[in-house]
């Protein structure tokens, strides 16, 4: 069965500085990977996802994440957080013609003047 | 228009009631999903269905039932409302790579349930 770990469970980060979330999955086969923020009483919005192809991806809002085989990770980056970056950020699993997802536990970033 | 819509979006019910939430989409997606989120656990698969006539059980279905009425609305009900059922409900759709989608799913805003 797949599985998702988001080892930080919370990240502060000055504005202006840059970030990085982790993601590690397991899953036998080549997986698809993806990254959703849920800003508060908002729903999930898909920031970007991996499917096949050039491992590193770009999403919305400026962020980007890259998928590593070796390392069975797939983690997000942004250069320079905004302070509207603030949010719960959660890693999910699936597979090709498959229906389920497996979410991680979230990482919640706290942006700081 | 938001094009996954979930009513209501806030609701406080007592415990042994029947409660009802609903989803309602116009991505003419064929799947749809119902997930439970609980601080620190993520999001849970309840049900999903990917099409009228095909309803399927997710990792924590009881307590819960479902109903899909057509292709674009899709009901979660607790019978009997307890209060360990307190969470985030997310209603989610995606459209099949079979069908030349991308297994992409998109939630809508979500329903915060209280159960007293």
């Amino acid at each position: 069965a797949q599985s998702v770990t988001q080892p930080d469970i919370h990240i502060t980060v000055s504005e202006g500085a840059s970030l990085e979330l982790r993601c590690n999955y397991s899953y036998g086969a080549t997986p698809y990977l993806f990254w959703y923020v849920q800003s508060p009483g908002q729903g999930l919005q898909l920031l970007l996802k991996y499917f096949s192809g050039d491992t590193l991806v770009q999403g919305i809002k400026g962020f980007e994440a890259e998928f590593k085989r070796s390392q069975s990770s797939f983690n997000l980056r942004k250069p320079s957080v905004h302070w509207s970056d603030a949010a719960e950020y959660f890693c999910a699993v699936g597979a090709a013609g498959d229906y389920k997802l497996s979410f991680g536990a979230g990482t919640t970033v706290t942006v700081r003047a | 228009d938001a094009d996954v819509t979930q009513t209501p979006r806030n609701r406080i019910t007592k415990t042994g009631k029947r409660i009802m939430l609903e989803c309602s989409q116009t991505k003419g997606h064929d799947r749809m999903y119902w997930y439970r989120q609980d601080p620190g656990l993520g999001l849970r698969l309840i049900y999903y269905s990917f099409d009228v006539k095909d309803i399927n059980k997710g990792e924590i279905s009881d307590g819960y039932s479902v109903s899909r009425q057509a292709q674009a609305k899709f009901s979660l009900s607790l019978e009997s409302a307890i209060p360990n059922q307190t969470a985030l409900y997310f209603c989610a759709t995606s459209d099949s790579a079979a069908a030349g989608g991308t297994d992409t799913q998109y939630f809508g805003p979500g329903t915060r349930l209280t159960v007293l």
